[in-house]
């Protein structure tokens, strides 16, 4: 079956300009993480859903960042006034219901703030 | 604050080699370890996972050994292969009772090379 994808699969954005990163996760998932990757790291966490409510936004750097879920399938993550430090690779990741189990990732959205 | 660091940074083993990842963690509150493959362009995919009321875990080539006391755990590849170069995270989550998701830490990662 399909699995999560994300889109767009690159960004190019000036700085101070906001940027829009859509994630579709599996059909049916409960629950939808996003975590940021910077080139040559592991991923770190961002926020997190259970369905349409977002339970953890711990990971979010700065409120320039702002995520939503409003339907419970596919989520959005906004940043506002981009800077040069957002430059990573987005990843959207889901899972079918509420236990420790396996996260499945999209490809990632690859954004570069000049 | 790394509470999953990861070594080596990078490895390069020969076809038919054993290639070994570490990783140790702070937190013992962590009870799920997954090791996960990135190719490049790709995100991430689940190798294989376990959990702390075990020591070894193995599946095919792969193999999960952990070490509770010690708060290591590492990946043990088999008969490395070129298609297994790649790009190895380990990562650990804890049950936060909903809230949290089990949400995924991850160590630094390892760039895996096999040369035929």
């Amino acid at each position: 079956g399909a699995g999560v994808s994300q889109s767009p699969r690159y960004k190019v954005a000036k700085r101070g300009q906001d940027v829009a990163l859509r994630c579709d996760p599996i059909s049916g998932h409960v629950s939808l993480f996003w975590y940021q990757q910077a080139l040559g790291q592991g991923p770190e966490f961002l926020t997190y859903f259970q369905n349409e409510a977002q339970l953890d936004k711990s990971g979010l750097p700065s409120d320039r960042f702002f995520a939503e879920r409003p339907e419970g399938s596919v989520s959005t993550l906004k940043i506002q006034r981009t800077q040069q430090e957002d430059s990573a690779v987005y990843l959207c990741a889901s899972k079918p219901g509420l236990a420790q189990e396996t996260q499945y990732f999209g490809p990632g959205t690859r954004l570069l703030v000049l | 604050q790394q509470q999953v660091k990861q070594s080596p940074q990078s490895l390069i083993v020969q076809k038919g080699g054993i290639s070994i990842i570490n990783c140790a963690y702070e937190n013992t509150a962590f009870d799920y370890f997954p090791w996960y493959q990135q190719f490049p362009g790709k995100g991430p995919a689940l190798l294989i996972a376990i959990r702390p009321d075990v020591s070894e875990k193995k599946e095919g080539r792969f193999t999960i050994s952990f070490n509770k006391s010690a708060k290591q755990f590492s990946l043990h590849i088999m008969d490395s292969q070129p298609g297994d170069s790649a790009t190895y995270f380990c990562a650990a989550s804890h049950d936060g009772g909903g809230t949290s998701g089990s949400r995924l830490t991850f160590g630094e990662g390892t760039q895996l090379t096999v040369n035929p």
